[in-house]
């Protein structure tokens, strides 16, 4: 089973520019999440979504981020305009609830994305 | 305000002795928590998990103890291999088990030593 996949994997930018992140989740796999884990950090979750639809984006600095996961499989976040606190690590997990209870919807990262703003 | 500390940053062990990684959490709502290890240039992988209404849950050579009143997790890796050397983040959320929003720690750094 493959596993979720993001790209691109590095990024540098300068401030003020705009990034765009892609996430595909395995296959089947309901929800998404967005994480940033800026360095020395845990990571913190910026939005989830179920199917197409946003379960939460209450972390989400909405003036600069925004995502969007249109036919309910992959997803893109994108950052306009960065500024430096934006340097960190975004990773995309994704998870399918088993079912049992209780839920145990296990949540699988990808291998992130490392932003640098300069 | 951290929801979710882990206050050793780093842990040095040798092989074969016992790895205890800890980890405190103030919001007595959480009700399900998990361990995650992060190799380098990876994304975090699930470990193992516990509910609130257990004590304790083992997974082979990793033990996951919950101690409720104090406030406290920790995890237990018996014996320790050189390829456990990774971070661990502990991890916790509230909502009968699933795993939406997770709060995490900062995370601790194992070091196993041949």
């Amino acid at each position: 089973e493959a596993g979720v996949a993001q790209s691109p994997r590095y990024k540098i930018i300068e401030k003020r520019q705009s990034v765009a992140f892609w996430c595909n989740p395995i296959s089947g796999h309901a929800t998404l999440y967005w994480y940033q884990q800026i360095l020395g950090q845990g990571p913190k979750l910026l939005i989830q979504f179920q199917n197409n639809g946003v379960v939460d984006d209450s972390q989400l600095p909405k003036d600069r981020f925004s995502a969007e996961r249109l036919k309910g499989v992959d997803s893109t976040l994108k950052i306009q305009p960065a500024k430096l606190e934006d340097s960190a690590v975004y990773l995309c997990a994704s998870s399918h609830p088993s079912g049992g209870a209780p839920v145990t919807d296990t949540q699988y990262f990808g291998p992130g994305t490392r932003l640098t703003v300069l | 305000d951290q929801q979710v500390k882990q206050n050793s940053p780093s842990l040095s062990v040798q092989e074969g002795r016992i790895s205890i990684l800890n980890c405190d959490y103030t919001n007595s709502m959480f009700d399900y928590f998990l361990w995650y290890k992060k190799y380098p240039a990876e994304g975090p992988t699930f470990l193992i998990s516990i509910s609130s209404i257990k004590d304790k849950n083992e997974d082979g050579r990793f033990t996951v103890f919950l101690n409720k009143s104090a406030k406290h997790l920790s995890l237990h890796i018996v014996p320790s291999q050189p390829g456990d050397s990774a971070v661990y983040f502990c991890a916790a959320s509230q909502g009968g088990g699933s795993q939406g929003n997770l709060i995490f720690g900062k995370g601790t750094k194992l070091s196993v030593k041949p």
